[in-house]
């Protein structure tokens, strides 16, 4: 079955550490991932994504994430959280269709706070 | 450059009552499209997406359904409102097979 899983309900980390929100998946044939992030009533928005090539990704805000083939594993990490990067964190995978178009399959959130 | 509107914001509704929410976007064509739910502020329900004018599929049985009447126009309704169908109501949208999707605003339904 295709699937997403983040591990984490929530990561908590102090303003200027590096933060990390773990995401694995379970797809067939070659994974399309990306992450979403949500702020409180409002829709998600695209922060980065990974299709080929290099595994290490790097997308909007300072955000970047690592694609593990072996792990089947796609982490989020920033070098150095902000207060403002508290929210909630969404990890999603592009699976196949019964009508053999594609559809994004989410990861349950992960809820990020960065302390000051 | 493209958009999606979705609307109403907030809605509340008392139960049995019918229901029809909008998602339209803009600049794209033959956008495939999505309708998903979020419980309590967290994972997000696939309830329907589309490939095309009037395909729709539905991901899990429930007390909705969705039309598609035009390409870039998507609907989600209902005849009657049940407690249970609030929630945070997201529309999306996606072209091509690698590419992320965009989401519009959302609508928070609450049936009392």
């Amino acid at each position: 079955a295709q699937s997403v899983a983040q591990p984490e309900d929530q990561v908590n980390v102090a303003e200027g550490n590096p933060l990390t929100v773990k995401c694995t998946y379970s797809v067939s044939g070659n994974p399309y991932l990306f992450w979403y992030v949500q702020y409180p009533n409002r829709g998600l928005q695209f922060l980065l994504k990974y299709i080929t090539g290099d595994n290490l990704v790097k997308g909007s805000y300072g955000f970047e994430a690592e694609f593990n083939k072996s792990q089947t594993s796609f982490h989020l990490k920033k070098p150095s959280a902000l207060v403002s990067d508290s929210a909630l964190y969404f990890c999603a995978v592009r699976a196949n269709s019964n009508t053999g178009g594609f559809k994004t399959i989410f990861g349950a959130g992960t809820r990020l706070f960065v302390k000051a | 450059s493209q958009t999606i509107h979705q609307w109403p914001a907030t809605l509340v509704q008392p139960v049995g009552s019918p229901l029809s929410l909008e998602c339209t976007v803009e600049g794209t064509s033959n956008p495939n499209l999505y309708w998903y739910r979020q419980a309590a502020g967290r994972g997000l329900q696939l309830l329907f997406y589309s490939i095309g004018i009037d395909q729709i599929s539905s991901e899990v049985p429930q007390n909705l359904s969705a039309s598609r009447p035009q390409d870039r126009q998507f609907i989600l309704s209902s005849k009657k409102l049940l407690l249970s169908d609030s929630g945070f109501y997201l529309c999306a949208w996606r072209v091509g097979q690698g590419t992320e999707a965009f989401f519009g605003q959302g609508t928070r339904l609450t049936v009392v």
